[in-house]
């Protein structure tokens, strides 16, 4: 089957660090990739894991472990605009077959000053 | 480097109608994905084309159909519109199969 559990809302300080997480169970797996979705838009593309272990870009860094199905998304210096909706997504298949990706319900961030 | 645009941006159509939506990929792009995202289900996999061809299918029902042209750009079709398929209608692209996804800013549909 397939499932990806994601928090469904969560709340934090301007300044802070957050970290959101992702738990999947699919029936293959090629990836998982991170969205930002901001209320009205279109998801924007944030990173993507394929390998176990953390991948940084700038404020936002997301970590992979294959084995417990596990991912999380953390966010460093938490501005008013990152108030949005995070999705945590995989992609199935094997040997890079399909660009099928399989969401989560996604994550809605709130950031208070 | 233009984005992923999808036309229209809104439709409000009638229970029994039928509606085409159109997605032109990233330049260069010829993978072109379909989803629907509604609040209750979130993002669900419609279609994935690459070339001209079908590669994946959602579960859908047969009302949903696209197509891909040999520009890449790509159309979905739904026939019979019912309530329930009042969504934003979205549409990612990307290079090739195995790489990231970009999405366009969707097509909101209304069904009344």
């Amino acid at each position: 089957g397939q499932n990806i559990d994601q928090p469904t809302e969560m709340t934090a300080t301007e300044g802070a660090i957050v970290q959101i997480n992702c738990t999947y169970q699919t029936s293959g797996f090629n990836g998982l990739f991170w969205y930002q979705q901001h209320a009205g838009e279109a998801p924007t593309f944030l990173s993507y894991n394929v390998l176990d272990g953390l991948e940084e870009k700038g404020r936002f860094s997301s970590f992979l472990s294959r084995s417990k199905g596990y991912s999380y998304l953390l966010l460093k210096e938490l501005q008013m605009k990152d108030s949005a909706s995070y999705l945590c997504a995989v992609r199935e298949g094997y040997g890079g077959a399909t660009n099928k990706l399989i969401f989560g319900t996604g994550t809605l961030l709130a950031v208070q000053p | 480097k233009a984005g992923v645009t999808q036309t229209p941006r809104y439709l409000i159509k009638t229970r029994g109608q039928q509606v085409t939506l159109s997605c032109s990929p990233i330049s260069g792009h010829r993978s072109v994905s379909w989803y629907q995202q509604t609040p209750g289900q979130g993002l669900q996999f419609l279609f994935e084309y690459f070339s001209e061809t079908q590669r994946n299918k959602g579960n859908f029902p047969g009302r949903f159909s696209g197509r891909q042209f040999s520009n890449s750009r790509s159309e979905m079709n739904v026939s019979t519109l019912e309530l329930g398929d009042s969504a934003l209608y979205l549409c990612a692209s990307s290079l090739r199969i195995n790489t990231e996804a970009f999405f366009g800013q969707g097509t909101r549909l209304t069904v009344v």
